[in-house]
């Protein structure tokens, strides 16, 4: 069964950086395409990142594009976000999310079929 | 980008009874490339349904889904106590966005 584990979240002033990871089993990695979404608080589900089985294809939301950069390490079966020029708007909990497929194919992508638990992102002077 | 609408925001319901979700799009969606997960406290999201109407591994025949074009629906049969919990619905034939979810609880 596939698992995901996140981690790195924490308190990071406006301007700053933060770096998460996360941690996959259970599954063949490097075949299948993975994304972060966040959710803020009260909020709904926004998609923020997402890198294709090989890494050579990214992708990424309009609000992060330019501040997030998503790679993966598909030797150790991890997954990162670095996170800079962070914004209260960023505060969040982030979700690393494996896809059903191997890469978006032009535009059109994927579903998640498995989730991790979230890691927390707060964003405050 | 498409922005998928759903509603209601939240649905009070009691066990037993029919529930039905919509997921308006503002564009149409081509192939059917819809899915729906569900969230509950202190569990990762599951999968629901996916390519509109296909039911994703163990998961239950009374949620079904259905839809075309921009307008979409989940529906749950017979309500069970652990199906009060959030519902998103996402869409990727143009990257992927998610609605902002409907609430369904019990009544």
């Amino acid at each position: 069964e596939a698992q995901l584990v996140d981690s790195g979240g924490g308190l990071v002033q406006p301007g700053g950086s933060l770096r998460l990871s996360c941690a996959a089993s259970g599954f063949n990695f490097d075949n299948y395409a993975i994304s972060w979404v966040r959710q803020a608080p009260g909020r709904g589900l926004e998609w923020v990142a997402g890198i294709s089985d090989s890494g050579h294809s990214t992708y990424y939301a309009d609000s992060v594009k330019g501040r997030f950069t998503i790679s993966r390490d598909n030797s150790n079966n991890r997954l990162s976000l670095q996170m800079n020029s962070l914004g209260v708007e960023d505060t969040a909990v982030y979700y690393c999310a494996k896809g059903t497929d191997r890469y978006c194919s032009g535009s059109r992508c994927y579903p998640f079929d498995s989730w991790g638990q979230g890691s927390l992102v707060t964003v405050s002077s | 980008e498409i922005v998928l609408t759903q509603s209601p925001d939240t649905l009070s319901l009691s066990p037993g009874e029919r529930a039905t979700l919509s997921c308006r799009a503002s564009q149409s969606i081509s192939s059917s490339y819809l899915a729906w997960y569900q969230q509950k406290p202190g569990q990762t999201h599951r999968l629901l349904i996916y390519d509109t109407s296909r039911r994703a591994t163990g998961i239950p025949d009374r949620f079904s889904g259905s839809g075309s074009g921009t307008h979409f629906t989940l529906t749950i049969t017979r309500l069970e106590p652990e199906d009060f919990a959030v519902y998103y619905c996402q869409q990727y034939d143009n990257l992927i966005t998610f609605g902002q979810g409907t609430r369904l609880e019990i009544k």
